[in-house]
């Protein structure tokens, strides 16, 4: 399976401290994009990865890609309670679809 | 501008009955993808319209799914009959570009079979 998959399931952690999160896929990619889904809601494009980019920053978030490792890594820093959500990461690669993963829940306490 | 909305955002049946999923895109984008999350696990592809052609429907579980994308504005997604396993929310994207880009997410038709 192309698909992404997230670690870890879940994680806790206090206002203000850094969070993340890492991907792992098991193919070529010609993208890799991060996304927020907040409880009941739809999710959100955070960011948007190329296989060619090694970092993207994006406000409070930093991405890393590492192509001959197979992985990403979403950073959120000075986390603040309302970004408590899920995260899903999606590769895209070779084809035009996104493949998710089963994501990570992050909640951050005030 | 209006984002992707789904209709209905959650429905209750029972076992054996049918149930008609729509989505509306975003005006203007001809990718239409349809995905579904079960119990917490990862969020599947189920398929893909280009306009009003599947371009891909290797997601789609068996032939009690049916999508349609008539005119290649909104989508439908039929189940029928519909199986306990079917339960889990299912979500509609759009996008402008294939790619693809950036997904526009709906938020999501919780289906619950009983």
């Amino acid at each position: 399976s192309q698909q992404g998959e997230e670690d870890p399931q879940a994680l806790s952690i206090q206002e203000g401290e850094n969070a993340t999160m890492n991907c792992s896929y098991k193919t070529s990619i010609n993208n890799l994009q991060w996304y927020r889904q907040n409880s009941g809601r739809g999710l959100v494009h955070l960011i948007l990865i190329r296989s060619n980019e090694r970092e993207k920053h994006s406000g409070r978030l930093r991405v890393t890609l590492d192509t001959s490792k197979k992985s990403s890594s979403l950073l959120i820093t000075a986390s603040r309670a309302a970004d408590t959500a899920s995260y899903f990461c999606a590769v895209s690669g070779g084809y035009n679809k996104l493949i998710f993963g089963a994501g990570t829940r992050l909640a951050v306490h005030p | 501008e209006a984002g992707v909305t789904q209709f209905p955002s959650h429905s209750v049946i029972e076992k054996g009955q049918t149930v008609t999923l729509r989505c509306d895109p975003i005006s203007g984008h001809d990718n239409l993808y349809w995905y579904r999350r079960v119990m917490g696990k990862e969020i599947k592809f189920l398929l893909h319209f280009v306009k009003e052609s599947k371009q891909d429907e290797s997601g789609m579980p068996n032939n009690r799914f049916l999508a349609e994308r008539t005119g290649g504005t909104y989508s439908t997604l039929k189940v029928q009959p519909a199986e306990l396993e079917d339960s889990g929310v299912y979500f509609c994207a759009s996008s402008q570009v294939q790619g693809p880009g950036e997904l526009f997410f709906g938020e999501g038709s919780r289906l619950t079979v009983l």
